[in-house]
């Protein structure tokens, strides 16, 4: 069972910024939270990965508050080819991960 | 290196027939993971390895199912009398010891 809940399914535009949330109310004191994107015929690709506070890369950045039971992904500036499925995953470095049906991005013109 | 391999990235085959995947991971990598993904629906872990030592094998994972990695460098995932609901995209992942997973592009298995 995924320890993480998201929304199934999310639109944006072209241009905007976006901020996918997943709640993990029963993260463990070491687990790390990993954001990972797939698109149709491909495996998933990692995008991210945090402990606390922010963390930022050249294509996303990971919020994640002091009690650690959330966290938000942010796409700025997202285009089309952003349509994807993202999965958010809590584990502890190394270990299994378990994915659950994540969230589906629908970028439209 | 240019990342994780699998092979083939299709394959088609009869009921009752054995098959066979491969996956090659980044070579420094120590850790491989194997996963199951039906349409609409996230990866699901089958098995893992630590080098050549399978650690850890999920309940999904049959009798029918078997995975080595001789050596500690590629695996192979067989199944053997294959039924329909073994119609998916077979996953291969690796990673160091501590990081994000890096998967390869699948294996998609029909059977007709």
């Amino acid at each position: 069972l995924a320890k993480t809940t998201q929304p199934i399914s999310m639109d944006s535009y072209e241009g905007q910024e976006v901020n996918i949330t997943c709640s993990h109310n029963n993260i463990a004191t070491n687990d790390y939270i990993t954001w990972y994107q797939q698109f149709p015929s491909q495996g998933p690709r990692f995008i991210i990965q945090g402990y606390k506070t922010k963390v930022t890369n050249e294509v996303a950045s990971l919020f994640i508050p002091a009690d650690r039971k959330s966290s938000t992904l942010s796409l700025p500036r997202v285009s089309l080819s952003d349509t994807a499925v993202y999965y958010c995953l809590v584990a502890l470095r190394g270990q299994n991960f378990v994915f659950g049906p994540g969230t589906r991005l629908s970028v439209l013109p | 290196d240019t990342g994780v391999s699998q092979d083939p990235r299709h394959k088609i085959t009869k009921r009752g027939q054995n098959v066979t995947f491969r996956c090659d991971p980044i070579s420094e990598h120590n850790r491989l993971y194997w996963y199951r993904q039906t349409l609409g629906q996230g990866p699901e872990f089958l098995t893992y390895f630590q080098n050549e030592a399978q650690l850890e094998k999920s309940r999904l994972l049959s009798d029918r199912f078997s995975a080595e990695r001789p050596k500690g460098s590629f695996s192979t995932l067989e199944i053997q009398r294959t039924e329909q609901g073994d119609s998916a995209m077979y996953l291969c992942a690796s990673s160091p010891e501590a990081h994000g997973y890096t998967f390869g592009s699948g294996t998609r298995l029909t059977v007709v």
